[in-house]
């Protein structure tokens, strides 16, 4: 088992420029989800997804799309890119048995700076 | 609305010293209760977990955490500390909707 993978590990952007963050898990997640890390502030809930074709909006979702169309890959797409965005991203999944889950498993994170 | 309080941003010990550290959550119904860590340059992983019965839980590592109802917390504690637990720990709070909140984190250094 993979667990979770996220390519790519480091992007750097140009204001404006749109990109794709992938994330992909072998362990037959129903759940997936994207979280930002920003200094002082945690991990905060981006988009996040109960099955292939469901998605649904986390705590900060602007500026960011998702699509779910397998259960194994959930990616994560920036618009138009904004220095605010500059961040570590980390892709998690989890079952969904009693509950939310037993444990959310986290992907290695990238690391995206906008310029 | 949910949220996660962990008032302690920078927590710096000795080996073998005794740690808690501090985890207040603000929700009105049913919680689940998570520690993660994440050791340097590494992704997060599971410490521990509550979901119900008893408030005392267990984790890896020799941690443990107890779910305090009435105080609405949840802090973490290992009674003689590592180096190699050098890391930072986040609080988390499944409420509602299956969204899972997490505090600001606390770094914790362990002197050798």
């Amino acid at each position: 088992n993979a667990g979770v993978t996220q390519t790519p590990k480091f992007q750097v952007l140009k204001t404006g420029q749109s990109m794709t963050l992938q994330c992909a898990q072998d362990m037959n997640h129903e759940y997936m989800s994207w979280y930002r890390q920003d200094p002082g502030m945690g991990l905060r809930l981006i988009h996040y997804s109960v099955g292939a074709g469901i998605t649904d909006q986390g705590e900060v979702p602007n500026g960011y799309n998702v699509s779910r169309s397998t259960t194994e890959d959930f990616p994560l797409r920036l618009l138009s890119a904004a220095p605010s965005q500059t961040s570590v991203y980390f892709c998690a999944s989890g079952g969904l048995a009693g509950g939310l889950y037993n444990e959310q498993f986290f992907g290695p994170g990238t690391r995206l700076t906008v310029l | 609305a949910q949220s996660v309080s962990q008032h302690n941003h920078h927590v710096i010990l000795s080996e073998a010293a005794s740690l808690e550290l501090g985890c207040n959550y603000s929700y009105g119904g049913t919680v689940n209760l998570f520690w993660y860590v994440q050791y340097p340059g590494q992704h997060l992983q599971l410490l521990l977990k509550y979901f119900s019965g008893d408030p005392l839980v267990k984790g890896i590592k020799g941690f443990e955490a107890e779910f305090i109802k009435s105080k609405f917390s949840f802090n973490l504690r290992k009674p003689s500390v590592q180096w190699s637990d050098t890391a930072e720990y986040f609080c988390a709070l499944e409420g509602s909707a299956r969204q899972l909140t997490f505090g600001s984190g606390t770094q914790l250094t362990v002197l050798p």
